[in-house]
């Protein structure tokens, strides 16, 4: 069974530049989430999808960011404009229905400068 | 206010010493999750604990859980290099929405051989 796959793995912009995220989950997982992890820190919340809805982004910064899920499948993560304390990594991650575990992908390192 | 604490923050061991790491709040859950962090990928689950005072080994690694699910352990016998690592616990806590979790800093380990 292939993993959460996500791209770019690295990606170095200006602030203010604009820059997104993809990530493909594994087939079935309904559950989408995407986390933000600061150095140093664990991961953080920023939103949780089901299927192609948005169930919980309390914890997105939406001046800034957006995110979506269409056709439930594929999910794209943006940052528009960046500025320099969003430097970090961000990570993908799915779940199948009834299940708890949460399968992660590698994350998409992001250096703002 | 973290709302999981974990220590220590980091630890450098020997090959085949013995060590524990905590992960504490004030809180009670209705389950906690241990993963482990490699370098340059994403989280990786190890096990998950619903029941308070269960114990749980894995190979070398012992998880306990407290009695009060507020609190946990990880216990590795014989540290190997391979066990080097981020640490993570992770909490689903009552009321909140269905499998989003709640990350703590992490155990940042390193055992040299």
């Amino acid at each position: 069974e292939a993993g959460v796959a996500q791209s770019p793995r690295y990606k170095i912009i200006e602030k203010r530049q604009s820059v997104a995220f993809w990530c493909n989950p594994i087939s079935g997982h309904a559950t989408l989430y995407w986390y933000q992890q600061i150095l140093g820190q664990g991961p953080k919340l920023l939103i949780q999808f089901q299927n192609n809805g948005v169930v919980d982004d309390s914890q997105l910064p939406k001046d800034r960011f957006s995110a979506e899920r269409l056709k439930g499948v594929d999910s794209t993560l943006k940052i528009q404009p960046a500025k320099l304390e969003d430097s970090a990594v961000y990570l993908c991650a799915t779940r199948g229905t009834g299940a708890y575990e949460q399968y992660f992908g590698p994350g998409t390192r992001l250096t703002v400068t | 206010t973290q709302l999981l604490e974990q220590s220590p923050q980091f630890l450098s061991i020997q090959e085949g010493e013995n060590l524990t790491v905590y992960c504490n709040s004030s809180s009670v859950f209705s389950s906690l999750q241990w993963y482990r962090q490699e370098p340059g990928e994403g989280p990786v689950l190890l096990v998950t604990v619903v029941t308070g005072g269960e114990v749980k080994k894995l190979k070398r690694l012992t998880f306990q859980f407290g009695d009060a699910r507020k609190d946990s352990s990880l216990h590795i016998t014989a540290a190997q290099p391979g066990d080097t690592g981020l640490y993570l616990c992770a909490v689903r806590p009552y009321g909140g929405s269905q499998g989003n979790l709640i990350f703590g800093k992490g155990t940042k380990l390193s055992v040299k051989p």
